[in-house]
């Protein structure tokens, strides 16, 4: 059975960093692109950045360019993502995803990141 | 970058009724479109993935169409536990804003 497990969020102040991460579990991790996602409260999706299998290439939405950096360890089947420069506007629920041919057929729980002073 | 724009924002339908969300993309993207489904309190669920192929498990009440830059994603059916907030996504990025379903 896939399982994602997201983990690392809390609250922050406005500048500040930090690591989020997802254990994946019950599929060959290496063979899949990963995915972040969030979710604002109250507010829809807003897709976050993407690593391909081997961790090669990455890309990230502009919005938070510049400051997240996803990366992934295959040999301990997990994801990161490391967020700095974190504005209040990067408030929500970040949720990592597997992808397959274009879509995300599992999600993990996600884990809540507030930004404020 | 692509942008995505899905209509209507929110929907009100008895059950049993035939409901019809649309997504259009700012640019050709083929069939390379996904629609999710989010409960409250719930990650998203994919429903619909090509446009127009059905996940695995998800009832055939639930369908989708289009190419190009237009998509229709459609309920044939309403039931209650379709109450959700309905998404697409073009592959692997943008979403569109959604469209939440409500029963009247």
């Amino acid at each position: 059975e896939v399982q994602l497990v997201e983990s690392g969020g809390g609250v922050v102040q406005p500048g500040g960093s930090l690591r989020l991460s997802c254990a994946a579990s019950g599929f060959t991790f290496d063979d899949y692109a990963m995915h972040w996602v969030r979710q604002a409260p109250g507010k829809g999706l807003e897709w976050v950045s993407l690593i391909s299998g081997d961790g090669g290439s990455t890309y990230y939405a502009d919005s938070v360019k510049g400051r997240f950096t996803i990366s992934r360890d295959n040999s301990k089947n997990s994801l990161y993502l490391q967020m700095n420069s974190l504005r209040t506007e990067d408030t929500a629920l970040y949720y990592c995803a597997k992808a397959a041919s274009g879509s995300y057929s599992y999600w993990g729980q996600g884990t809540l990141v507030t930004v404020s002073s | 970058d692509i942008q995505m724009t899905q209509s209507p924002s929110s929907l009100s339908a008895s059950v049993g009724d035939r409901v019809t969300i649309t997504c259009q993309a700012s640019q050709d993207i083929s069939n390379y479109l996904n629609w999710y489904q989010q409960k409250p309190g719930k990650a998203p669920k994919l429903l619909i993935y090509d446009a127009s192929n059905l996940e695995t498990g998800v009832p055939s009440r639930f369908s989708g169409s289009g190419s190009g830059t237009d998509f229709t994603f459609t309920i044939s059916s309403l039931q209650p536990e379709d109450i959700a907030t309905y998404y697409c996504q073009q592959y692997n990025k943008t979403f569109g804003q959604g469209t939440k379903v409500e029963i009247k």
